[in-house]
């Protein structure tokens, strides 16, 4: 069975504060993929980044970064200098490829930024 | 390029109506989801179709919900009769294929409350 866990309910920062969110994943295949959507106030479910099980580089983009590492089973996210625009729900989530690309959702943590 | 396309944006109904949602997803798109979110259960997928054909719809209430693809452009969730617990945000998604490269692109979601 797939299972992904976000344990940070929610997280405030101040701005300019880096941050960073959790997600561990359970999965008994080898071939897999791992997401983090961001849903901001306005309700909409916005792709960041997508990660297969065989490329544990880390990535950046901007301020975002992600950490995959398959020893822990862990597919982190870390903002740095966050902004109060980074306010929203991020999603972790995992899909296989027999599954036919079905997601599995973390519950979500909900971030705010403060000025 | 437009993006996943869900009508109508917020929908109100009394319960025991039935209550059509709509969904056009990105052309040339061959897979289309529909998630339910709730407080109580997070993101969940209902359905999903690969070339108009249902692929599992495991996650779907069959008594009282169906799923519709007359066309490659087009999908409808229906619930009939529709009752309070069906109140939530239902998300669209689609994709390319089942490949690494396919990632889910959400529509803006359907906010549906049922008094």
């Amino acid at each position: 069975a797939q299972k992904v866990t976000q344990a940070q309910t929610e997280i405030s920062v101040v701005e300019k504060e880096d941050v960073t969110l959790d997600c561990v994943y359970e999965t008994r295949d080898t071939t897999y993929y791992l997401f983090w959507y961001k849903q901001p106030p306005s309700g909409e479910l916005v792709f960041l980044i997508r990660r297969n099980s065989f490329d544990e580089q880390n990535e950046i983009s901007g301020r975002y970064s992600w950490n995959f590492q398959k020893s822990t089973s862990s597919f982190n996210f870390t903002i740095t200098a966050s902004q109060v625009v980074d306010s929203a729900v991020y999603f972790c989530a995992l899909s296989f490829t027999g599954g036919g690309n079905k997601l599995t959702f973390g519950t979500g943590t909900q971030l705010k930024v403060e000025l | 390029d437009a993006g996943v396309i869900q009508s109508p944006r917020h929908e109100v109904t009394e319960m025991g109506q039935e209550v059509t949602l709509r969904c056009k997803p990105i052309s040339g798109h061959d897979y289309l989801f529909w998630y339910r979110q709730t407080m109580m259960q997070g993101l969940e997928l209902l359905v999903y179709f690969n070339n108009k054909a249902v692929m599992d719809d495991s996650g779907m209430p069959k008594d009282r919900f169906s799923a519709k693809m007359p066309n490659a452009s087009f999908s409808t969730l229906k619930i009939q009769p529709s009752e309070p617990r069906d109140s939530a945000v239902y998300f669209c998604a689609s994709s390319f294929g089942i490949g690494v490269t396919d990632t889910q692109y959400f529509g803006p979601g359907t906010r549906l409350t049922v008094l």
